[in-house]
Parts: structure tokens; sequence; C-alpha cells
């Protein structure tokens, strides 16, 4: 079983849609959580990131945390064309952990929004 | 211009060759990171490095090496490549105690095709 799951969808919404995406890990040293975003033929780019539990919203995006059944998720508000890409999840530990300094990442959700 | 830089950004190559794929960064970060993408399988962290004369494997190192020249570049070699080393491969950077658990960036990727 990998540390860290995610749906691989895709997932094709229309535009102004509210979009989530979730990812569940087992190891409960993780800390960190991240959500990065890559566009086709791009390096992957850090969108959200949240340190323990808790909501965190940025614009038209919040990134939750429920340590407690080890499961993340994405949120996007009013969804565009633009957010059309592949999201992926990434966590890791606090400093004294094995997995301190490195992220394990989820496989990865693609997402087409259509005008 | 690009903080992290990735060379060549597509390579073709025959099976057993050996070949090198390059990173650069100017962003003064101390740690770098390779890692091959694969479709459904996410990323997957080939070997890090948290600083010159610090090497780490990850969890999918065989068949690989790496050598860190400089603070500001890391190296990933394929001594003998093989048809299922075809893959996207992305440098990452990061500095030690930022204060968001290690946040990665990720240059343009350079995809390798074995035949």
């Amino acid at each position: 079983q990998k540390e860290v799951e995610q749906d691989p969808g895709p997932l094709s919404v229309p535009e102004g849609a509210i979009v989530s995406l979730n990812c569940t890990y087992s190891n409960s040293a993780f800390q960190y959580f991240m959500w990065y975003r890559q566009y086709s033929r791009k390096g992957p780019e850090l969108l959200m990131y949240t340190y323990s539990s808790g909501n965190k919203e940025d614009g038209r995006f919040t990134a939750q945390v429920d340590k407690s059944s080890k499961y993340i998720s994405l949120f996007i508000r009013d969804s565009q064309p633009s957010d059309s890409a592949t999201y992926l999840c990434a966590m890791s530990a606090a400093a004294g952990g094995t997995s301190y300094g490195k992220l394990t990442f989820g496989q990865g959700t693609i997402l087409t929004v259509h005008p | 211009d690009a903080d992290v830089t990735q060379t060549p950004r597509n390579r073709i190559t025959k099976t057993g060759k050996r070949i090198m794929l390059e990173c650069s960064q100017t962003k003064g970060h101390d740690r770098m990171y390779w890692y091959r993408q694969d479709p459904g399988l996410g990323l997957r962290l080939i070997y890090y490095s948290f600083d010159v004369k610090d090497i780490n494997k990850g969890e999918i190192s065989d068949g690989y090496s790496v050598s860190r020249q400089a603070q500001a570049k890391f190296s990933l070699s394929l001594e003998s490549a093989i048809p299922n080393q075809t893959a996207l491969y992305f440098c990452a950077t990061s500095v030690a105690g930022q204060g968001e658990g290690e946040t990665q960036y990720f240059g343009p990727g350079t995809r390798l095709l074995v035949l």
C-alpha cells in the first residue's frame, strides 16, 4: 500500500463548478501538507501549503487537513478553464522524522475544466 | 530567467547507453532532489542531497547515480539506460528551515525516451 493515495481521475467539470480533490495517507508522522499544480509539459509548482490540521484559504482555493482521519482535501471554487492541470498532493514529516526534508507525493489527479 | 534549469529538455537514447541529466539552480538553496514521473505513479524520489557532501538514496535509486558538483549543480546519470527508465525527470530544490515544511521548487523537466 502506498503511503499517500490519490484518485488519479481524470476529472472533468464545467466552468464554475466546485472541485474537490482528495488524498489519504498512512504515515502519522506527516505534519506538512501541500498541493502542487502541474500544467502540461511543466514542472509542478506549489499551490497551497498547510501545517498540521486545519483549513487554509487563498482566493478560490481552500486546503483542508484532517489528521485524525489522515485525509486532506483541496477545494476549487468557481473553477476556470485555466485551472485545468494535474494536481498533486505532497506531504513531509517534521524535523527529526525519517521523512523530514523529503516529500511523498500522491499519484496526481488530472483535472479538466471545460467552458 | 528560470531559477531551476534542466538540460537537456528532451533526450532519446538507446538501451545500454550512458546518459547524464543536469540540473542547475540560482535560488541559493542547499537541498536538491531528483524525481521521475510516470503516468499514474506520481513523482518518485530517486536521490536527494542536503548539501554538497551529503548524498542519499530515494525510493527508486537502482540504475541511477548522482553527483553534486557544487551547491548549485546536481547531475543524474543512467549508467546503462534501459527502456523502463523512459520517463519525465524533474530536479527540485529547497532550503532548510524555511518554515514551510521544505517546500520544493521544480525545474521544467527532462523527457527521456530509451529505445
